[in-house]
């Protein structure tokens, strides 16, 4: 399968916890985005990467997430000292664009967080 | 935060009927994109219309863009009850590099 994939697929930790997902793009794909989606509602942009630089960050992205893609491939979302309302889908997506505006994104199938 | 606007909300109807789905953005932008998801799973990609663009078809698929009114509507012939999923349009806005989506429009596929 030459999709995008997502691991875990769930994840369950207790509130204060700390999580990592990763996510691993379609090979050939520059760019990486990492969305949140809670339940009734659209994706929420949270950040993307091109390559391997972090091109942009949401301000729904507190100090408390971070996410890297180390030598442009894969890319990891750390959640430091989860709390209740951080429990939602995460999203990865990856698309070819060498310019210009947003065109078509790939998505992964999405980690479900649920903090206790 | 979402910039769509989804409308309706939920739709249900019989297979074989169309489905007419709208969005209404606030912004100017450089395309818009609609995307289906199925339950619990991730977005699939079916169909980008650009700003210059007033119309597109994809198989059973139709999108109309009005950009004087900031809106655009989609419209599946023929439904299937394999249709039944969220439908969200996301807006490319200019100047950003990121996708806007809006809150989606749940459809059901009554057999």
């Amino acid at each position: 399968d030459t999709g995008v994939s997502q691991n875990p697929r769930h994840k369950i930790t207790k509130r204060g916890q700390n999580v990592t997902f990763r996510c691993d793009p379609i090979s050939e794909h520059n760019r990486l985005y990492w969305y949140r989606q809670t339940l009734g509602q659209g994706p929420e942009f949270l950040t993307y990467f091109q390559n391997e630089a972090q091109l942009e960050k949401s301000r729904l992205l507190s100090d408390r997430f971070s996410a890297e893609r180390p030598k442009g491939s894969f890319s990891t979302l750390e959640i430091q000292r989860t709390e209740q309302g951080d429990s939602a889908m995460y999203l990865c997506a990856s698309s070819f664009e060498p310019a210009g505006p947003p065109r078509e994104q790939y998505f992964g199938p999405g980690t479900r967080l649920t903090v206790t | 935060s979402q910039q769509g606007e989804e409308d309706p909300q939920a739709l249900s109807i019989q297979e074989g009927e169309n489905a007419t789905m709208n969005c209404s953005y606030k912004t100017s932008i450089n395309n818009l994109q609609w995307y289906r998801q199925n339950s619990g799973r991730g977005l699939v990609h079916l169909i980008l219309i650009r700003s210059n663009e007033r119309e597109k078809h994809s198989g059973r698929l139709r999108v109309t863009l009005d950009t004087s009114k900031k809106s655009s509507s989609l419209l599946i012939t023929a439904s299937r009850a394999a249709d039944t999923a969220s439908y969200f349009c996301a807006t490319a806005n200019q100047g950003a590099q990121k996708l806007v989506f809006g809150q989606g429009t749940r459809l059901t596929i009554n057999p």
